[in-house]
């Protein structure tokens, strides 16, 4: 089983210019996460989706936007890269909404913004 | 609100015992997660607790304490691959994860 992927593994992206982040998972799990990983921060909830059709907004959503049109995909876009969105990605994807459940990752996109 | 507090940076030394301790403030809980994450890898799941105690698996161990907001995590007969960041994070009411920094475990010959 592949789990969850994600692509592409790194990206250098111009001040300006819009980005898909892509996220695959082949688990059928009904929720899933981006989060960005900064030196020195905890990781960081961008949006999430309990399930296919619906997304909410996590702890630092603003310049980001994401869709869930199934259960497999999770992509995230930024609309207009900013040097403050150079981060390591990462998506995360878990079988359960209302009970604890063990969060699965991806390997994550390494994003730099100049 | 919600914080979780663990220390930046520990050292160790291969073949001993080594315990990262984590304290939480929250409003609602639903369980603590502890993930092990190497150098340029995704976090990976070691543990899971929501009951005050010990949990042990293998060489590591996970204890939580509700009352206190407090967990540790302890890793016995140390390896070098044992060398990793190793990351807490709090289940709050919402089923979210609330992560703290990261605790990066420097193993030493």
């Amino acid at each position: 089983t592949a789990g969850i992927t994600q692509a592409p593994t790194s990206q250098i992206l111009a001040a300006g210019r819009s980005m898909t982040l892509r996220c695959t998972q082949d688990m059928r799990h009904n929720a899933m996460y981006w989060y960005r990983q900064d030196l020195g921060l905890g990781l960081r909830l961008i949006h999430y989706s309990n399930t296919a059709g619906t997304t909410g907004k996590g702890e630092v959503p603003d310049g980001y936007s994401v869709s869930r049109a199934n259960t497999d995909d999770f992509p995230l876009t930024l609309a207009s890269a900013v040097p403050s969105q150079t981060s390591v990605y990462f998506c995360a994807s878990s079988d359960s909404v209302s009970s604890p459940d063990t969060q699965y990752f991806g390997p994550g996109t390494r994003l730099t913004v100049l | 609100g919600q914080n979780i507090d663990q220390p930046t940076e520990m050292t160790a030394t291969e073949g001993a015992i080594v315990q990262i301790n984590c304290t939480y403030q929250t409003s609602g809980f639903n369980g603590l997660f502890w993930y092990q994450q190497h150098a340029g890898e995704a976090p990976t799941f070691l543990s899971y607790n929501v009951l005050d105690g010990l949990e042990e698996k293998g060489r590591f161990s996970s204890f939580l304490s509700r009352s206190k907001g407090y967990s540790y995590l302890l890793l016995k007969e140390l390896q070098m691959k044992d060398s990793a960041s190793y990351l807490c994070a709090h289940m709050d009411s919402n089923y979210q994860l609330i992560w703290g920094a990261g605790t990066k475990l420097i193993i030493k010959p």
